[in-house]
Order: C-alpha cells, then structure tokens, then sequence
C-alpha cells in the first residue's frame, strides 16, 4: 500500500499567517491526490483535488501543489475558521490511503 | 443538492455483525461510486472500499476482505455496508462519501454524517 506522511502533525499559527502542509507520498502518484478539512464532529469536506484543482465553494485562499511524491497545502492567509484538522488522499493506486493528518490550532 | 444521510448509532457485542445505510438524494444514484471510510476515535481517517452504484462492483482493502461486504438498493438509492466478526478495535465512526471523477481527478466530494459503531460488552 502507498504510505502518505503528512508534516508537520501539530501547527500553531495566528490568524492571518501563511500556512503549508506537506504530504509525501512512499511512491510516485502522479497528480492523484485530494486534500480534506475536518473540524471535530463533523464528516471531512473536500478542498484540492488532482493535486491543485479547487472544489467548488472553497475560499481561493487554499491552494494546492505538487506531483509525484511531494504535494504542498497551502493557505494564503489563515482565517478563524480554518483551525481545524487537514488529512491527504492519494487515489491512484486502491487501496486508497490517507495521510496521518496536520491538526491546526490558534497560537 | 447532493445529500447522503446515514443510519443511525449501533452498539454491538464482539463477534456481532452492524449494517450501515447511506441514502443518497439530489443526484442520479447510479452514476458515481459509493466509498466507505471510517475513523476510530483520535485517529485518521481510513478508507475501507467503493463499490459502484451502477454495476454492484466492490473493491475492499485487503484489511477488510472477508469481513465486509458493500451493497445497494438502487430502487431506493441506498447503498449498505455490513461488517461481521466485530471486535473493539472495529469501534469507529463509518462514512460513506460519494465517489466523483477519474484517474487524477478521482475525489470523494461529498460525505454521510457519519454512523458511530461502539464495539463493547
């Protein structure tokens, strides 16, 4: 199974910082990766998809990069309701596999 | 708008078997995948199987094969996963989510609320 490992786990930051993720993937995945939002509670809601296409109702303020191993989270500039936990996906060889997750929270 | 609404919380004894619903609404059924994930308390998300709406296809993990099995009333577009042999480390919240595109642009846009399966004696 590809293994995806997200970093860093754990990120304070303030609002209005600028904010990466990394995921990498353990093989080549092409473009073939989804990131999600979950806030505790809830079910994850989709926000990149094929590595860096927005989905539809997402702030632009998250944009997404990256192929082959290494794909980059980002958000421009962080807003109080993005405090909240971001997992990857990677979608192109099943078993589909999700990262550990980045857990965000107010500095 | 696209909506799957879940069964609700079970709570079974180890060696039960759980069978969740997932209703869908405001799409056509058999056009997308249906996918299954779950999260154990504290823990990541993790992706169980799909099984396409239209044919009854499945493909599960390997963790899980033999344990699971997905299905669907198309009449009433719903789609079930049930899992037997259930242990107290099976305890997790389920979500079905809703399974869009192709190779890159493979997604899962839109998910249930969740059904919380508590494994205990």
């Amino acid at each position: 199974d590809i293994q995806l490992t997200q970093s860093p786990s754990f990120l304070s930051a303030s609002v209005g910082d600028r904010v990466t993720i990394t995921c990498r993937a353990s093989q080549g995945i092409s473009s073939s990766l989804a990131w999600y939002q979950q806030k505790p509670g809830m079910a994850p809601k989709l926000l990149i998809y094929a590595a860096s296409t927005l989905q539809s109702g997402v702030p632009s303020r998250f944009s997404g990069s990256g192929s082959g191993t290494e794909f980059t989270l980002t958000i421009s500039s962080l807003q109080p309701e993005d405090f909240a936990a971001y997992y990857c996906e990677q979608f192109n060889t099943y078993p589909s596999t999700f990262g550990q997750g980045t857990k965000v929270e107010i500095k | 708008q696209v909506q799957l609404v879940q069964s609700g919380t079970e709570v079974k004894e180890p060696g039960a078997s759980v069978k969740v619903s997932c209703k869908a609404s405001g799409y056509t059924f058999t056009a997308n995948y249906i996918h299954w994930v779950r999260q154990a308390p504290g823990q990541g998300p993790e992706w169980m199987g799909w099984m396409s709406s239209n044919s009854g296809g499945t493909f599960y993990a390997q963790k899980f094969q033999g344990r699971v099995s997905m299905t669907r009333d198309t009449s009433i577009g719903t789609a079930y996963m049930e899992m037997s042999g259930l242990r107290s480390d099976d305890t997790a919240v389920y979500y079905c989510a809703r399974g869009s595109g192709s190779d890159n642009w493979r997604r899962l846009d839109y998910w249930g609320q969740g059904t919380l399966v508590t494994v205990s004696s």
